[in-house]
């Protein structure tokens, strides 16, 4: 089915370690992005990418870096994972009709 | 960007009618109104989106008055599936911008 795929689903990382999640969307979507959300929060959004090559920063982009080499792809790393950024991480992609969202990534930092 | 306000909870027992509505008075002449459902664990999806008057799908109906300062997400006849947070976001689709979600409307269902 088509859609945004997040990989990993879960992950536990330790204070200062880093890590990488990938998004992957096959609708050929331009406008891909990341959000955090928090226990009982709306989403933040982190990072966004208007298109191949391009990405921006968003709300709550700090400790948080993003690539887009491939259009259908949407990288977001942590260089030094912190307590803080213990969250549920979610892509989307933009259409016509509004945000495509993954089912998430549930990263704890301990 | 155009603020929303939306109530942060409701309650309502299965097989009633749900009105949720949002007020965004500053919204954008490029703007359109989007709702969005979601479940514990689940991202956010797509419910319906309209630009004036009313829209309907299989889903909701969204009704949006002559000035657009407000919207309503109507949901008929609710069933315990229908727990979740709604989230109203007003916004020119068109380019990506630095949309945040509010906090929503949780809403909850009961027997």
């Amino acid at each position: 089915n088509a859609g945004v795929t997040q990989t990993p689903k879960f992950r536990v990382l330790k204070t200062g370690q880093s890590m990488t999640l990938l998004c992957a969307q096959d609708m050929n979507h331009e406008y891909m992005y990341w959000y955090r959300q928090d226990p009982g929060m709306g989403l933040r959004l982190i990072h966004y990418s208007v298109g191949e090559g391009t990405t921006a920063k968003g709300e709550v982009p700090d400790g948080y870096n993003v690539s887009r080499l491939k259009k259908q792809n949407f990288l977001l790393g942590l260089e030094s994972a912190a307590p803080s950024q213990t969250s549920v991480y979610f892509c989307a992609s933009t259409g016509d009709w509004g945000y495509t969202f993954g089912s998430g990534t549930r990263l704890t930092v301990v | 960007l155009a603020k929303t306000t939306q109530p942060i909870s409701m309650d309502s027992y299965e097989g009633q009618e749900v009105n949720i509505t949002c007020s965004h008075n500053n919204i954008a002449t490029n703007d359109y109104i989007t709702w969005y459902q979601q479940f514990p664990s689940q991202g956010p999806r797509f419910i319906i989106q309209g630009y004036k008057t009313k829209v309907t799908n299989e889903v909701a109906s969204l009704f949006i008055p002559a000035d657009r300062k407000s919207s309503t997400l109507s949901l008929p006849r609710v069933s315990l599936s229908d727990t979740a947070v709604y989230y109203c976001l007003v916004a020119w689709t068109g380019t990506a911008s630095k949309l945040t979600f509010g906090t929503g409307t949780r809403l909850q269902v009961t027997l």
